[in-house]
């Protein structure tokens, strides 16, 4: 089974420029989620889709962010526009629906191999 | 809120040396504690999780690691480390779904490297 997957691997755009980031998730993952590091810092959260719903977008930096997940199957990240401080390694991970009935326990989250956005 | 704290951005250890990688957390709720390991131009990997069962966890390529409540860490081990150990490792905290929606948090991460 194909595991998550992410284009492009590398990005490198200027500043004011716009670009559009793709997960594709495990297939019947219902749970999508996209992580960021930036240079130097820990891994952050951004947003938690749960198929097409957005779930959780507590992490999103601002306004410039726009995620989507059309259908409930790949989702898109789109950066418009770009600033130098977007630059860093966007992850994609996915997960299954929760293991107990009312949404409780936790699942494994899979991870893709990343985007590394550099902006000029 | 969670956090997670990882003391050492770099650790290097000799081939065959104890591998001791320290991880601290903060959960207002009991939490799911992970370790995962990024090898270079890979993706993140799960390495082991601490799910409310056993204290000490076993993991992937003989990595352990032992939940204590007391002391709010989870830190991670190997007997022996070898040249193949060489990656990044990240500690995390998850609230579950009911918490969170299962998101992560992340510690800064450790670069281990491996030396002969």
């Amino acid at each position: 089974e194909a595991g998550v997957t992410q284009f492009p691997s590398h990005s490198v755009i200027e500043k004011g420029q716009t670009v559009t980031l793709r997960c594709d998730p495990i297939s019947g993952h219902d749970n999508l989620y996209w992580y960021r590091r930036v240079m130097g810092k820990e891994i952050k959260f951004l947003l938690h889709f749960v198929k097409e719903s957005k779930q959780d977008e507590s992490g999103m930096p601002n306004n410039r962010f726009l995620a989507e997940r059309t259908g409930g199957t790949y989702s898109t990240l789109k950066v418009q526009p770009a600033e130098l401080e977007d630059s860093g390694v966007y992850f994609c991970a996915s997960s299954p629906e929760p293991p107990i009935a009312g949404g409780a326990g936790w699942n494994e989250q899979f991870f893709g191999p990343g985007t590394r956005l550099t902006v000029l | 809120a969670q956090s997670v704290t990882q003391l050492g951005s770099h650790v290097s250890v000799s081939e065959g040396a104890l591998v001791l990688l320290r991880c601290n957390y903060s959960s207002s709720v009991p939490p799911y504690l992970f370790w995962y390991v990024q090898y270079p131009n890979q993706g993140l990997q799960l390495l082991l999780k601490y799910t409310s069962a056993a204290t000490l966890v076993k993991g992937i390529n003989g990595f352990e690691a032992e939940f204590k409540k007391s002391e709010t860490s989870f830190h991670l081990t190997k007997p022996s480390a070898h040249m193949s150990d060489a990656a990044e490792y990240f500690c995390a905290v998850s609230e579950g779904f009911t918490g969170g929606g299962n998101k992560l948090t992340f510690g800064t991460g450790t670069q281990l490297k491996v030396e002969l």
